[in-house]
Protein backbone atom coordinates (compact mmCIF):
# COMPACT_ATOMS: atom_id res chain seq x y z
CA UNK A 1 0.00 0.00 0.00
CA UNK A 2 1.25 3.08 -1.42
CA UNK A 3 1.70 5.68 1.43
CA UNK A 4 3.20 8.65 -0.11
CA UNK A 5 1.50 9.00 -3.74
CA UNK A 6 2.83 10.84 -6.43
CA UNK A 7 -0.19 10.47 -9.29
CA UNK A 8 2.12 12.70 -12.36
CA UNK A 9 4.75 11.08 -13.53
CA UNK A 10 5.24 13.86 -15.51
CA UNK A 11 5.48 17.66 -16.30
CA UNK A 12 5.91 19.91 -19.26
CA UNK A 13 5.84 23.91 -18.72
CA UNK A 14 7.64 26.73 -20.28
CA UNK A 15 10.37 28.62 -19.09
CA UNK A 16 9.11 31.39 -16.52
CA UNK A 17 5.51 29.79 -15.68
CA UNK A 18 4.73 28.39 -12.27
CA UNK A 19 5.18 24.66 -12.14
CA UNK A 20 2.83 22.89 -9.24
CA UNK A 21 3.84 19.29 -8.96
CA UNK A 22 1.63 17.38 -6.23
CA UNK A 23 1.59 15.12 -3.46
CA UNK A 24 -1.06 12.82 -1.51
CA UNK A 25 -0.38 10.84 1.51
CA UNK A 26 -2.76 8.10 3.57
CA UNK A 27 -0.44 7.78 7.07
CA UNK A 28 -2.42 9.96 9.37
CA UNK A 29 0.47 9.56 11.34
CA UNK A 30 2.85 11.64 8.87
CA UNK A 31 4.01 15.11 10.95
CA UNK A 32 7.01 16.29 8.04
CA UNK A 33 7.22 16.74 5.00
CA UNK A 34 9.73 17.12 1.77
CA UNK A 35 10.67 18.01 -1.16
CA UNK A 36 13.61 16.47 -3.11
CA UNK A 37 15.27 17.35 -6.95
CA UNK A 38 17.20 14.58 -8.34
CA UNK A 39 19.29 15.22 -11.63
CA UNK A 40 20.59 11.67 -13.77
CA UNK A 41 23.76 10.08 -11.88
CA UNK A 42 23.06 12.09 -9.33
CA UNK A 43 21.62 11.65 -5.10
CA UNK A 44 18.60 13.54 -4.05
CA UNK A 45 19.18 16.61 -2.71
CA UNK A 46 17.14 18.29 -0.41
CA UNK A 47 14.83 21.16 -1.54
CA UNK A 48 12.57 22.08 0.80
CA UNK A 49 10.19 20.84 3.78
CA UNK A 50 7.20 21.60 5.80
CA UNK A 51 6.03 20.62 9.58
CA UNK A 52 2.34 20.06 9.93
CA UNK A 53 1.42 22.76 12.11
CA UNK A 54 2.21 25.42 9.09
CA UNK A 55 0.21 25.27 5.85
CA UNK A 56 2.81 27.31 3.92
CA UNK A 57 6.29 27.34 3.54
CA UNK A 58 8.31 29.82 1.37
CA UNK A 59 12.05 29.61 -0.11
CA UNK A 60 13.13 32.00 -2.57
CA UNK A 61 11.35 30.73 -5.68
CA UNK A 62 9.90 27.40 -3.78
CA UNK A 63 6.81 27.01 -1.89
CA UNK A 64 5.03 23.93 -0.33
CA UNK A 65 1.25 23.82 1.11
CA UNK A 66 0.34 21.47 3.12
CA UNK A 67 -3.63 20.77 3.05
CA UNK A 68 -3.50 18.83 6.17
CA UNK A 69 -7.81 17.32 5.57
CA UNK A 70 -6.75 16.61 2.13
CA UNK A 71 -3.69 14.79 3.03
CA UNK A 72 -2.17 16.91 0.17
CA UNK A 73 0.61 18.85 -0.51
CA UNK A 74 1.85 20.78 -3.32
CA UNK A 75 4.98 22.26 -4.61
CA UNK A 76 5.16 25.51 -6.32
CA UNK A 77 7.99 26.72 -8.22
CA UNK A 78 7.94 30.23 -9.69
CA UNK A 79 9.42 31.25 -12.26
CA UNK A 80 10.47 27.77 -13.43
CA UNK A 81 13.78 27.63 -14.95
CA UNK A 82 15.59 25.39 -17.49
CA UNK A 83 17.92 23.65 -14.62
CA UNK A 84 14.63 23.06 -12.42
CA UNK A 85 14.57 20.14 -15.04
CA UNK A 86 14.92 17.20 -13.13
CA UNK A 87 12.64 14.45 -11.09
CA UNK A 88 10.83 15.71 -7.68
CA UNK A 89 9.93 13.41 -5.05
CA UNK A 90 7.75 14.01 -2.13
CA UNK A 91 8.67 12.23 1.13
CA UNK A 92 7.29 12.35 4.77
CA UNK A 93 8.37 11.08 7.97
CA UNK A 94 6.39 10.35 11.45
CA UNK A 95 7.54 11.64 14.70
CA UNK A 96 10.96 13.73 13.97
CA UNK A 97 12.28 10.65 12.32
CA UNK A 98 13.58 11.92 8.82
CA UNK A 99 16.06 8.92 8.48
CA UNK A 100 12.73 7.05 7.82
CA UNK A 101 11.43 8.87 5.07
CA UNK A 102 8.71 7.24 2.75
CA UNK A 103 8.85 7.89 -0.50
CA UNK A 104 6.67 9.10 -3.52
CA UNK A 105 7.75 7.54 -6.84
CA UNK A 106 8.67 11.05 -8.34
CA UNK A 107 7.38 13.05 -11.01
CA UNK A 108 10.11 14.07 -13.84
CA UNK A 109 9.45 18.20 -14.34
CA UNK A 110 10.73 19.15 -17.99
CA UNK A 111 11.49 23.28 -17.95
CA UNK A 112 11.45 23.89 -22.05
CA UNK A 113 13.49 27.06 -22.67
CA UNK B 1 33.18 18.99 2.43
CA UNK B 2 32.70 15.20 0.52
CA UNK B 3 29.30 15.00 2.59
CA UNK B 4 28.15 11.13 2.12
CA UNK B 5 31.04 9.37 -0.23
CA UNK B 6 29.44 5.88 -1.76
CA UNK B 7 31.87 3.50 -3.60
CA UNK B 8 31.63 1.77 -6.19
CA UNK B 9 29.87 3.85 -8.28
CA UNK B 10 29.08 0.69 -10.52
CA UNK B 11 29.18 -3.00 -10.06
CA UNK B 12 28.11 -5.53 -11.66
CA UNK B 13 27.93 -9.07 -9.82
CA UNK B 14 27.05 -12.79 -10.83
CA UNK B 15 24.05 -14.72 -8.69
CA UNK B 16 25.42 -15.86 -5.49
CA UNK B 17 28.01 -13.88 -4.89
CA UNK B 18 28.42 -11.28 -2.26
CA UNK B 19 30.12 -7.82 -1.87
CA UNK B 20 29.67 -4.59 0.35
CA UNK B 21 28.89 -1.29 -0.88
CA UNK B 22 30.60 1.38 1.31
CA UNK B 23 29.02 4.46 2.64
CA UNK B 24 30.93 7.28 4.61
CA UNK B 25 29.90 10.90 6.13
CA UNK B 26 32.08 13.82 7.57
CA UNK B 27 29.64 15.68 8.50
CA UNK B 28 29.11 13.73 12.14
CA UNK B 29 25.84 12.55 11.81
CA UNK B 30 24.28 10.52 13.97
CA UNK B 31 21.66 9.18 11.65
CA UNK B 32 22.44 7.00 8.40
CA UNK B 33 19.96 4.93 5.73
CA UNK B 34 20.57 2.94 3.06
CA UNK B 35 17.25 3.36 0.74
CA UNK B 36 17.34 1.36 -2.70
CA UNK B 37 15.53 2.81 -5.74
CA UNK B 38 13.69 0.81 -8.71
CA UNK B 39 11.86 2.20 -11.84
CA UNK B 40 8.87 3.67 -10.98
CA UNK B 41 9.29 2.59 -7.47
CA UNK B 42 10.68 5.38 -5.75
CA UNK B 43 13.12 5.00 -2.65
CA UNK B 44 12.24 2.50 -0.57
CA UNK B 45 14.48 2.29 2.99
CA UNK B 46 16.50 -1.04 3.26
CA UNK B 47 18.14 -0.57 6.58
CA UNK B 48 18.83 2.35 8.82
CA UNK B 49 21.17 3.39 11.98
CA UNK B 50 20.33 5.52 15.00
CA UNK B 51 24.02 5.76 16.46
CA UNK B 52 27.19 3.50 16.35
CA UNK B 53 26.55 0.36 17.41
CA UNK B 54 22.47 0.40 16.87
CA UNK B 55 20.38 -0.57 13.40
CA UNK B 56 17.25 -1.60 12.33
CA UNK B 57 15.23 -2.76 9.37
CA UNK B 58 13.19 -0.77 6.99
CA UNK B 59 10.51 -1.80 4.29
CA UNK B 60 12.86 -4.44 1.91
CA UNK B 61 15.56 -5.66 4.29
CA UNK B 62 15.52 -9.10 3.10
CA UNK B 63 19.24 -10.50 1.40
CA UNK B 64 20.70 -7.40 3.44
CA UNK B 65 23.10 -6.90 6.14
CA UNK B 66 24.31 -4.04 7.70
CA UNK B 67 26.59 -2.69 10.69
CA UNK B 68 27.85 0.37 12.25
CA UNK B 69 30.77 0.20 14.44
CA UNK B 70 31.84 3.81 13.57
CA UNK B 71 29.94 7.53 13.15
CA UNK B 72 31.15 7.61 9.99
CA UNK B 73 30.80 4.71 8.58
CA UNK B 74 27.91 2.36 7.52
CA UNK B 75 28.62 -0.59 5.00
CA UNK B 76 25.52 -2.41 3.37
CA UNK B 77 26.62 -6.27 2.65
CA UNK B 78 24.54 -8.50 -0.35
CA UNK B 79 25.07 -12.12 1.36
CA UNK B 80 24.24 -14.07 -1.97
CA UNK B 81 23.37 -11.39 -4.81
CA UNK B 82 20.05 -11.93 -6.15
CA UNK B 83 18.65 -10.39 -10.12
CA UNK B 84 15.88 -9.12 -8.15
CA UNK B 85 18.46 -7.03 -6.38
CA UNK B 86 19.75 -5.17 -9.64
CA UNK B 87 19.04 -1.25 -8.19
CA UNK B 88 20.31 1.94 -7.70
CA UNK B 89 21.52 2.08 -4.15
CA UNK B 90 21.80 5.64 -2.12
CA UNK B 91 23.15 5.98 1.50
CA UNK B 92 21.83 9.21 3.35
CA UNK B 93 22.70 10.69 6.51
CA UNK B 94 21.00 12.92 9.14
CA UNK B 95 21.64 15.23 12.03
CA UNK B 96 19.13 15.97 15.04
CA UNK B 97 15.87 16.38 14.84
CA UNK B 98 14.02 17.75 11.60
CA UNK B 99 17.51 18.07 9.97
CA UNK B 100 16.96 16.42 6.27
CA UNK B 101 18.88 13.32 4.53
CA UNK B 102 21.85 13.65 2.72
CA UNK B 103 22.31 11.42 0.21
CA UNK B 104 25.62 10.36 -2.02
CA UNK B 105 25.30 9.99 -5.60
CA UNK B 106 24.67 5.93 -5.43
CA UNK B 107 25.85 2.92 -6.35
CA UNK B 108 24.43 1.34 -9.07
CA UNK B 109 24.22 -2.77 -8.82
CA UNK B 110 23.73 -5.29 -11.63
CA UNK B 111 23.04 -8.83 -10.41
CA UNK B 112 23.30 -11.32 -13.89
Amino acid sequence: DQQVKQNSPSLSVQEGRISILNCDYTNSMFDYFLWYKKYPAEGPTFLISISSIKDKNEDGRFTVFLNKSAKHLSLHIVPSQPGDSAVYFCAASDGGSNYKLTFGKGTLLTVNP
Amino acid sequence: NAGVTQTPKFQVLKTGQSMTLQCAQDMNHEYMSWYRQDPGMGLRLIHYSVGAGITDQGEVPNGYNVSRSTTEDFPLRLLSAAPSQTSVYFCASSGQGNSPLHFGNGTRLTVT
